[in-house]
């Protein structure tokens, strides 16, 4: 199971774009990389997932380097709702579960 | 419309009792987990269950007995229970195991006194 890495915690203000960088130096070749969103009293909550280059939907980016190695999450224009602890997983269905680090604590600041 | 429920979502008890948590979800999902979130806010996976069959029991202790009489339910039974079940503990959903999107529940604070 790929060992993730991520800050422990970030700040940031309203209206700035936030990314989280994740460090998964030994990803295996089938695992994909996921990003969950967990808020307080709340289960963790999927955001997006990809294997390589860039991933976009409504919610956020996910830009992975050619390497795979690590990979970054993009919050356009955060806002005090986005304030939460996010999650970086690289996991693959041989793994058989989902593997959660410790998370990054983004803390936005109006 | 829950596409994952617990119950209960608090749960207090003393030491030694038998407590049960109850999870459904509906969304034809073939995969259930059960996690534990401890207060550091690790998530660690306690149980797989995939098409009712137990696929991962991750270092668990006996105590803890998961129960799915079908695919859309996976309940967490513990015994005798201790101080250090206390907890979140969440469940959760997929469609494929391990690699695809989970859908996980509100989560039962368990607090054992």
């Amino acid at each position: 199971l790929a060992k993730t890495t991520q800050p422990i915690s970030m700040d940031s203000y309203e209206g700035q774009e936030v990314n989280i960088t994740c460090s998964h130096n030994n990803i295996a070749t089938n695992d994909y990389i996921t990003w969950y969103q967990q808020f307080p009293s709340q289960g963790p909550r999927f955001i997006i997932q990809g294997y390589k280059t860039k991933v976009t939907n409504e919610v956020a980016s996910l830009f992975i380097p050619a390497d795979r190695k690590s990979s970054t999450l993009s919050l356009p224009r955060v806002s005090l709702s986005d304030t939460a602890v996010y999650y970086c997983l690289a996991n693959s269905g041989s793994a058989r579960q989902l593997t959660f680090g410790s998370g990054t604590q983004l803390t936005v600041l109006p | 419309d829950t596409a994952v429920s617990q119950t209960p979502k608090y749960l207090v008890t003393q030491m030694g009792n038998d407590k049960s948590i109850k999870c459904e979800q509906n969304l034809g999902h073939d995969t259930m987990y059960w996690y534990k979130q401890d207060s550091k806010k690790f998530l660690k996976i306690m149980f797989s269950y995939n098409n009712k069959e137990l696929i991962i029991n991750e270092t668990v202790p006996n105590r803890f007995s998961p129960k799915s009489p079908d695919k859309a339910h996976l309940n967490l039974h513990i015994n005798s229970l201790e101080l250090g079940d206390s907890a979140v503990y969440f469940c959760a959903s997929s469609q494929v195991i391990g690699g695809e999107e989970a859908f996980f529940g509100q989560g039962t604070r368990l607090t054992v006194v």
